[in-house]
């Protein structure tokens, strides 16, 4: 397997449950992002792991943890969301952070808190 | 505050040509990057433009003018495959990209 790819999918969930985002990219990247894609919005960029080592922390709250185990894994653990949370959660690869090196992206995972 | 903008939706007609044109004010700049997105499929990369001018790559051409904070994707040769998302953005001085909302460009036969 090539690319970016993100699990689940599709993923329907309690605003009490507890779930986690998975991403894997194979491309030898050493830079990993997650972002949250909502209708008519533009991306925002919630976390970003150079080297393994959190970045970036943009104001997110704490209901979303994120986990880099190594520089080809990325999680992103949920818990206690909130209906506004329901969005496309994407993640993305580059070759390091800090250049000018384009992002690839999973497909990633329709998330919806009921 | 940083901003990007480009229009909300385009529609053009299936072999014509279509400029889908982005504007920004950000914190210094470092490049802009177009992606193109289809419906419930992850961005992928078109083009990176860091100077003025015009990139040519087949069917698609990206221009810059950093002066004037602008940038346009032309599209020539409409194919009903193009109908998608366009997104521009920004990388600032702290390598952090700046996105647009997205164009969406619809195909008409």
């Amino acid at each position: 397997e090539t690319g970016v790819t993100q699990t689940p999918r599709h993923l329907v969930m309690g605003m009490t449950n507890k779930k986690s985002l998975k991403c894997e990219q194979h491309l030898g990247h050493n830079a990993m992002y997650w972002y949250k894609q909502s209708a008519k919005k533009p991306l925002e960029l919630m976390f970003v792991y150079n080297f393994k080592e959190q970045t970036e922390n943009n104001s997110v709250p704490s209901r979303f943890s994120p986990e880099c185990p190594n520089s080809s894994h990325l999680f992103l653990h949920l818990h206690t969301l909130q209906p506004e949370d329901s969005a496309l959660y994407l993640c993305a690869s580059s070759q390091e952070r800090g250049s000018s090196y384009e992002q690839y992206f999973g497909p990633g995972t329709r998330l919806t808190v009921t | 505050g940083q901003n990007i903008d480009q229009p909300t939706e385009m529609t053009a007609t299936e072999g014509a040509i279509v400029q889908i044109n982005c504007t920004y004010q950000t914190s210094g700049f470092n490049g802009l990057f177009w992606y193109q997105q289809h419906a419930g499929e992850a961005p992928t990369f078109l083009s990176y433009n860091v100077l003025d001018g015009l990139e040519e790559k087949g069917r698609f051409s990206s221009f810059l003018s950093r002066s004037k904070g602008y940038s346009y994707l032309l599209l020539k040769e409409l194919q009903m495959k193009d109908s998608a998302s366009y997104l521009c953005a920004v990388m600032d001085s702290n390598y952090q990209l700046i996105w647009g909302a997205g164009t969406k460009l619809i195909i008409k036969p």
